[in-house]
């Protein structure tokens, strides 16, 4: 049983790039959350993704978007990349879309200059 | 407003219990649930609880009770490895993932 993984692990961007982040969900499930980690804070959700469409998003911009792949696997992508985007981003994969057990990647950490 | 209130930091000697609490404030509540963090590391899921009371997980135990909108995370036995954050998360609307998280309590087992 293969874990949740992310790519890359870390990446350097500077203000007003986008960015792409990928998350290859664990064996099995068809739900995967993405959330941001500042410094020092707990994760905030930004969006959920079930069946290739998003089924719930937290308080985000929409430059915040994301998709998923009939594999389940998904991207997060950031257009318009400001400083405070900088911050860890974790996908959590579950069982379903009310799974109470999220398995979360290890996450990208990315700096925005 | 939403709020989860953790205390920030707790230092315990190893083989002792210690017990960290979580309170809660938000719009719509479908169970607490509780994190661990090592640095640099994945959050990793401990417990979760839906309906009052203690479930227990090996030497780990957590507590709900939604009419104080009050849980806590119980350790036991404290080994070094536990030294890592730990998050409580409510999630907040049926239907989806959606855990609002609180800012993390830093645990540190001394010997």
């Amino acid at each position: 049983e293969t874990g949740v993984t992310q790519s890359p692990t870390h990446l350097i961007k500077t203000r007003g790039q986008q960015v792409t982040l990928r998350c290859s969900s664990q064996s099995g499930h068809n739900t995967v959350s993405w959330y941001q980690q500042a410094l020092g804070q707990g994760p905030q959700f930004i969006f959920q993704y079930y069946r290739e469409e998003e089924n719930g998003r937290g308080n985000f911009p929409p430059r915040f978007s994301g998709l998923q792949f009939p594999n389940y696997s998904s991207e997060l992508n950031v257009n318009a990349l400001e400083l405070d985007d900088s911050a860890l981003y974790l996908c959590a994969s579950s069982a379903g879309t009310v799974g109470e057990k999220l398995f979360f990647g290890s996450g990208t950490q990315l700096s925005v200059l | 407003g939403q709020s989860l209130e953790q205390p920030s930091e707790v230092t315990a000697v190893e083989g002792a219990i210690v017990q960290i609490n979580c309170t809660y404030q938000t719009s719509g509540f479908y169970g607490l649930s509780w994190y661990q963090q090592h640095d640099g590391g994945a959050p990793t899921f401990l417990s979760y609880n839906a309906l009052d009371g203690l479930e227990e997980t090996g030497r780990f135990s957590s507590f709900l009770s939604r009419s104080d909108s009050y849980g806590y995370l119980l350790l036991q036995e404290l080994q070094m490895k536990d030294s890592a954050s730990y998050f409580c998360a409510v999630r907040q609307q049926t239907g989806a993932n959606n855990l609002f998280f609180g800012t993390g309590t830093r645990l540190t087992v001394i010997p």
